[in-house]
């Protein structure tokens, strides 16, 4: 599976879109990308995933790059509750997923 | 709503118990799985059953087993719990889509068991 390189944190004010960058420049074609959110003390929350194409859903967004090199996830509103840690995963042809160390979001009131 | 549901939040253990944790999910999926999660080393995949008495070893095999008498029920079992399984235990669910057993569709997860082997 195709590694993903994430920034470790970010701010977001509330209210505005939080933009979640990810870089897997290393992906092949029969891969997906997958976002899932993790706040403390919870099980990984699925969030959005997607081959090609951007998709969109009632929590988000996914854009990917027309290479596929790279994804952006988009939290279009963001609220104190989207404050978690967000993994980027990349996942084709095999039951394992591999989770990063994520980008810690935080959203400021 | 997928639900996967965990027995316990917390549990703990003395060092050579065995010890059962249990997980349910209510979306008849066919594959299920069990990790564990600890600070630096990520998820780790123990075990994995696509299927009612089918299972596969993960990563982490060692000193876990694991039972799959219903489609619904997965349950993990720490023969001998020592006290490097110290760990968040985090079972999950996928359904098949079509072209063969190993899915794209999305593995959800529950909210874990904080096991503490003293």
């Amino acid at each position: 599976d195709a590694k993903t390189t994430q920034p470790p944190s970010m701010d977001c004010a509330e209210g505005r879109a939080a933009n979640l960058p990810c870089n897997h420049s290393t992906i092949s074609g029969n891969e997906y990308v997958y976002w899932y959110r993790q706040i403390h003390s919870q099980g990984p929350q699925y969030i959005i995933h997607g081959l090609k194409n951007n998709e969109t859903n009632e929590m988000a967004s996914l854009i990917i790059t027309e290479d596929r090199k790279s994804s952006t996830l988009i939290l279009p509103h963001a609220t104190l509750r989207d404050t978690a840690v967000y993994y980027c995963i990349v996942r084709g042809g095999t039951y394992k997923y591999i989770f990063g160390t994520g980008t810690r979001l935080k959203v400021l009131a | 709503d997928v639900k996967v549901t965990q027995s316990s939040r917390y549990l703990v253990k003395r060092t050579g118990e065995k010890v059962f944790l249990e997980c349910v999910q209510d979306m008849d999926h066919e594959n299920m799985f069990w990790y564990r999660q600890d600070p630096g080393l990520g998820l780790r995949l123990i075990y994995f059953s696509y299927d009612v008495k089918m299972k596969e070893k993960g990563d982490i095999p060692e000193g876990y087993s694991v039972s799959r008498e219903k489609k619904e029920r997965f349950s993990l079992i720490l023969e001998s719990a020592s006290t490097s399984q110290t760990s968040m235990y985090l079972c999950a669910s996928s359904g098949v889509a079509t072209g063969g057993p190993i899915s794209n569709q999305p593995q959800h997860f529950g909210d874990g068991t904080r096991l503490s082997i003293l």
